[in-house]
């Protein structure tokens, strides 16, 4: 069974980037797509953005648009997720997530196994 | 974009009690939504797909229902551990928007 294990949990400052990798065990990476989902302090969540490696083209959500970036090395069947230009408001804890194809959805059927979250904490 | 809306964002129940929560879409995603449910320090589980397939392992009292803009997911009789956040998501479109979440807490 695909696991997905995410980076440790990371401090920054203001206007700094943070990147957290996401690696995937026990089966299959470059076919499903890996996306990144996060989740601010007693707050709900929200879809970053995505990528499927064999195609390595990475689409993402207008909110993070021109912050974010997404790749996935194949070679280590694992995903990063750069956030640049760091915000307060960016603290949250970050999740990467797998997308899975069953149903005939072109954006697949939801994310059916998730990393167990990184927090990230942009404090002065 | 799709916007998602949840009802109610909180909701207080029992043991046994039959629970309902729905989820809206601004416009019609057809049949393209899934239902996670999350617990405090936790990642999301993924329940449903394609609003009422059940993913392996989820108990047969969790069901889902609807099409178009109005879906319903309903836990036909609440157990203990089942209190936690729910979210519905869409995936008609490559944004994947969640739903703001519907706490469900013991009354």
């Amino acid at each position: 069974q695909v696991q997905l294990v995410q980076s440790g949990a990371e401090v920054k400052k203001p206007g700094s980037s943070v990147k957290v990798s996401c690696k995937a065990s026990g089966g299959t990476f470059s076919t499903y797509a890996i996306n990144w989902v996060r989740q601010a302090p007693g707050q709900g969540l929200v879809w970053m953005g995505g990528i499927i490696p064999r195609f390595g083209r990475a689409n993402y959500a207008q909110k993070f648009q021109g912050r974010v970036t997404i790749t996935a090395d194949e070679s280590t069947s694992t995903a990063y997720m750069e956030l640049s230009s760091l915000r307060f408001e960016d603290t949250a804890v970050y999740f990467c997530a797998r997308i899975n194809y069953r149903s005939g959805a072109a954006a697949g059927d939801g994310f059916d196994i998730w990393g167990q979250g990184t927090m990230v904490t942009v404090s002065s | 974009d799709i916007q998602m809306t949840q009802s109610p964002s909180t909701l207080s129940a029992s043991v046994g009690d039959r629970v309902t929560i729905t989820c809206r879409a601004s416009q019609s995603i057809s049949s393209w939504l899934a239902w996670y449910q999350q617990k405090p320090g936790k990642a999301p589980r993924l329940l449903i797909y394609k609003t009422s397939i059940l993913e392996s392992g989820v108990p047969s009292t969790f069901s889902g229902s609807g099409s178009g803009t109005e879906f319903t997911l309903t836990i036909s009789s609440l157990q203990p551990d089942d209190f936690a956040t729910y979210y519905c998501q869409e995936y008609n479109t490559y944004l994947l928007t969640f739903g703001p979440g519907t706490t469900v807490n013991v009354k």
